[in-house]
């Protein structure tokens, strides 16, 4: 099955900076990553995702970049702000193999003002 | 607005005891998730399934079976109970076909003593 491998496991930076996230998957065949914020005491939810397709995506203050070669992925958080103190975690699945989403070990990212 | 309910936010049961877990999910999704997290290891899956009767077993197993009679409704069951499981619980939904965001509940937090 899939295994996704995600680092830091904690990143701090200063409000303003830049924070990267990267992911790596096993399975080639997988072809949808999204990713996923989760603030204290709520549920996960979904902030940008990408499909195997495509090599970027921006939204915002946000983007994914996936090398499908290197099998690896990575989340940018450009500006941040505290409000951006959170887990994240990236996942990955073959969506035309049932859609097992394989979720990373999560990175608690702090901003601090 | 999609709807994925847990039946309960905290749990407090004995070791051995069966425990269920029922989650609920109002937007006619195919795709339900049971998902374990735990302080450094992420989003672990237990169980999935694509669709009403049908079940994958995820990456821990062990020590859980799972339940869908109904579309909507996907429930996790704790044959004997035991200290080890003492965790977040976490249900999760998509409709898949290509519309992969998965939608988390609230999350169970069980406490087996």
């Amino acid at each position: 099955g899939e295994n996704v491998e995600q680092h830091p496991s904690t990143l701090s930076v200063q409000e303003g900076d830049s924070a990267v996230i990267k992911c790596t998957y096993s399975d080639s065949a997988s072809n949808y990553f999204p990713w996923y914020k989760q603030e204290l005491g709520k549920r996960p939810q979904l902030i940008i995702d990408i499909r195997s397709n495509v090599g970027e995506k921006k939204d915002q203050r946000i983007a994914v970049t996936l090398n499908k070669t290197a099998k690896h992925f990575s989340l940018h958080i450009t500006e941040t702000q505290p409000e951006d103190s959170a887990v994240y975690f990236c996942a990955a699945t073959n969506n035309n193999a049932g859609n097992m989403l394989t979720f990373g070990g999560g990175t608690r990212l702090m901003v601090k003002p | 607005d999609v709807k994925v309910t847990q039946s309960s936010r905290y749990l407090v049961k004995r070791t051995g005891e069966k425990v269920f877990l029922e989650c609920v999910q109002d937007m006619d999704h195919e795709n339900m998730f049971w998902y374990r997290q735990d302080p450094g290891l992420g989003l672990r899956l237990i169980y999935f399934s694509y669709d009403v009767k049908m079940k994958e077993k995820g990456d821990i197993p062990e020590g859980y079976s799972v339940s869908r009679e109904k579309k909507e409704r996907f429930s996790l069951i704790l044959e004997s109970a035991s200290t080890n499981q003492t965790s977040m619980y976490l249900c999760a939904s998509s409709f898949g076909l290509g519309k992969d965001e998965a939608f988390f509940g609230q999350g169970t937090r069980l406490t087996v003593v």
